[in-house]
């Protein structure tokens, strides 16, 4: 158990919908990142917030956004929702920078239909 | 941009055996981090090793070693001892953007393990 929590598991939704993706990281880690993992662009980075701003963009796309909330938990939305969204997401979650290590939730696979 | 690259998309081997997955970078850093992860069929990623590049000693973590050379930029790692619970895609990542940091990930090696 790496200690990140991601909501829900799985999550089979309709084009043109939109779902939310919540993320749990470790006690204590400021830092989330979100992650893509498709088959046919394997893992991109999409979002990175630090204790509640946002750091970085990747390539993330302008129907999805995401925010960090207080208690750190983060949530990825994702909008207008496209067959080519379906991907499985990564939460992930640092103490700090340099060599210290990323701690990956378990994903949510989210099926597009 | 930093790349990342992993040239062999499938290797597999004999229980017990020892095999080497390959990973070569591009970075105008001088000094950074690099990590393994490792994606078993759960699909959670965990880190297998990492290692500092101001560090020449190459990093060892009980079965799992890697061959870190610098200059040529390439980061394999060496699994002795093959066991069925090794069998897993394994990413090769490097960190960038001081102060961001996210993780570049080559296109992963799926690792099979022969009984």
């Amino acid at each position: 158990d790496s200690g990140v929590t991601q909501t829900p598991k799985h999550l089979i939704t309709a084009t043109g919908q939109r779902v939310t993706l919540r993320c749990s990281p470790r006690s204590g880690d400021l830092s989330v990142y979100w992650y893509q993992q498709s088959l046919d662009q394997g893992l991109q980075f999409l979002i990175h917030y630090y204790n509640g701003e946002e750091r970085a963009k990747g390539n993330i796309l302008e129907r999805f956004s995401a925010q960090q909330f207080p208690d750190l938990h983060s949530e990825l939305n994702l909008s207008s929702l496209e067959l080519g969204d379906s991907a499985l997401y990564f939460c992930a979650s640092r103490k700090g920078g340099g060599a210290a290590e990323a701690f990956f939730g378990q994903g949510t696979r989210l099926t597009v239909v | 941009a930093q790349t990342v690259t992993q040239s062999q998309p499938e290797m597999s081997v004999q229980e017990a055996e020892t095999v080497t997955l390959s990973c070569t970078y591009d970075t105008s850093e001088s000094d950074y981090y690099l990590f393994w992860y490792k994606q078993p069929p759960s699909r959670q990623m965990i880190l297998v090793i990492r290692q500092e590049a101001y560090k020449q000693q190459n990093a060892t973590e009980n079965r799992f070693s890697v061959n870190f050379q610098k200059a040529a930029k390439s980061f394999s790692l060496k699994i002795s001892d093959s066991q069925l619970g090794d069998a897993a895609m394994y990413f090769c990542a490097l960190p960038e953007d001081f102060g961001n940091e996210k993780l570049t990930f080559g296109t992963g090696t799926r690792l099979t393990i022969i009984p």
